[in-house]
């Protein structure tokens, strides 16, 4: 049962165009939420997040936004360069009893961006 | 300087054997974590582990234990591999408390390959 899911696994943009990742979730309990960016061979790396009482967060060519209640988030990359090509996972967290911060992650976009 | 690292980076072994993956974080960071991503590309939870409490997630078979020495490692040791725990491992850790956010970071990652 899938709490988080990107239901496309996979993304070609031009360089340059705008880079729209989706992702839905069904747990209304979540109340933060992150993007990671992965490239083969290597571990998940941090890219930007938001908290649930947001419903944006900028931070350079990347913005997340956030609608609570359609329970739906996505990653704008804009303008998109051909070193943004990799796979992006979006996760998702809450805070109570004992869940100590886990993640619950899509199952990640692979987005292509072409020169 | 590499902030959480794993080692070996690759394993390959014969079913039935017990291996060790060893995860450091120089992070300074309370709260570590192994995932798996299998060969559906799910990163899923195994534990979380801060220096007080363990939370296993209930669907980890027990054959695989997490060990720390100390709050800036957490090893993932397996007993008895079977074919099905091919997968890659990936440990991360996160600062405690809801005020830093819920920011992981990742390992590397190390495959394991069992035959």
């Amino acid at each position: 049962d899938q709490q988080v899911k990107q239901n496309s696994p996979s993304l070609s943009v031009q360089e340059g165009r705008i880079s729209i990742l989706n992702c839905d979730y069904t747990n209304s309990m979540f109340d933060y939420f992150l993007w990671y960016k992965k490239y083969p061979a290597e571990g998940p790396t941090f890219l930007i997040s938001i908290s649930s009482i947001k419903d944006k967060n900028e931070d350079g060519r990347f913005t997340v936004f956030l609608n609570k209640s359609a329970k739906h988030l996505s990653l704008h990359i804009v303008p998109s360069q051909p070193g943004d090509s990799a796979v992006y996972f979006c996760a998702a967290t809450l805070n109570y009893g004992g869940s100590q911060g886990n993640l619950i992650f899509g199952k990640g976009t692979k987005l292509s961006v072409k020169p | 300087d590499t902030a959480v690292s794993q080692t070996p980076k690759y394993l390959v072994t014969q079913m039935g054997n017990d291996k060790s993956i060893k995860c450091e974080q120089n992070l300074g960071h309370d709260t570590m974590y192994w995932y798996k991503q299998d060969s559906k590309k799910f990163l899923k939870i195994m534990f979380s582990y801060n220096n007080k409490e363990l939370i296993i997630n209930e669907t980890v078979p027990n054959r695989f234990s997490p060990k720390s020495p100390d709050k800036a490692h957490l090893n993932l040791h397996i007993n008895s591999l079977e074919l099905g725990d091919s997968a890659v491992y990936f440990c991360a850790s996160r600062r405690s408390g809801r005020a830093q956010g819920d920011t992981q970071y990742f390992g590397p990652g190390t495959r394991l390959t069992v035959l």
